[in-house]
């Protein structure tokens, strides 16, 4: 059964870089698939990140400002998130899922269980 | 502001039926942008629930219901149960912007 958990510091500094990580077992993401990031705000709905191929082929979220970068280590059978300059309204639940992305079919059949970030001093 | 316009809420006794709408625009669900559903549950990450507009996962029982018209979607929920009281979230892609996967705000489920 293919699983994704997210891991990362629960706490970041105003002004800081945030960076999580994504781990997948029971498959290989040289495999296919595209592989995502999508957070949520305390009380807030869900917004989608970005997403990475196997390859290395990235999209983001074009509402976003570019402080968002994602990577994947294929080695390590992870992917990775990085968020610079993080502020008080980056605090959410961030979630790491597989990506099924056809054409203008985009969506998301698995999620993990998500990891509480917050922006604090 | 959604890009996915949804009820904040909706509600429902027990055995009822719901419906709850998304509503889009020409850049995504008018333009033959599939349409998808996700619940949430408390304290949950959210589960695919519809994709494709009208097909369901394996396990998500056939009480769950997709439709698609125009530039709006809808979920449809009968026989509601106490567990299916949530969060339920629709979302799509959105071909402005250079292409963008997009959510609805979310409606809150709640059974009476």
């Amino acid at each position: 059964q293919v699983q994704l958990r997210e891991s990362g510091p629960g706490l970041v500094k105003p002004s800081e870089t945030l960076s999580l990580t994504c781990a997948v077992s029971d498959y290989s993401i040289s495999s296919g698939y595209y592989w995502g990031w999508i957070r949520q705000p305390p009380g807030k709905g869900l917004e989608w990140i970005g997403s990475i191929y196997h390859s290395g082929s990235t999209y983001y979220n074009p509402s976003l400002k570019s402080r968002f970068t994602i990577s994947v280590d294929t080695s390590k059978n992870l992917f990775s998130l990085k968020l610079t300059s993080v502020t008080a309204a980056d605090t959410a639940v961030y979630y790491c899922a597989r990506h099924q992305a056809v054409g203008a079919t985009w969506y998301f059949d698995l999620w993990g269980r998500g990891t509480l970030v917050t922006v604090s001093s | 502001q959604s890009v996915l316009t949804q009820p904040p809420s909706v509600s429902g006794a027990p055995g009822q039926r719901v419906t709850i709408s998304c509503t889009g625009s020409s850049s995504n669900i008018g333009a033959g942008s599939d349409v998808h559903w996700y619940q949430q549950l408390p304290g949950t990450a959210p589960k695919l629930l519809i994709y494709g507009n009208i097909n369901r996962p394996s396990g998500v029982p056939d009480r769950f219901s997709g439709s698609k018209s125009g530039t709006s979607a809808s979920l449809a929920i009968t026989g509601l149960q106490a567990e299916d009281e949530a969060d339920y979230y629709c979302q799509s892609y959105d071909s402005s912007l250079s292409g963008s996967g997009v959510f609805g705000g979310g409606t809150k489920l709640t059974v009476l």
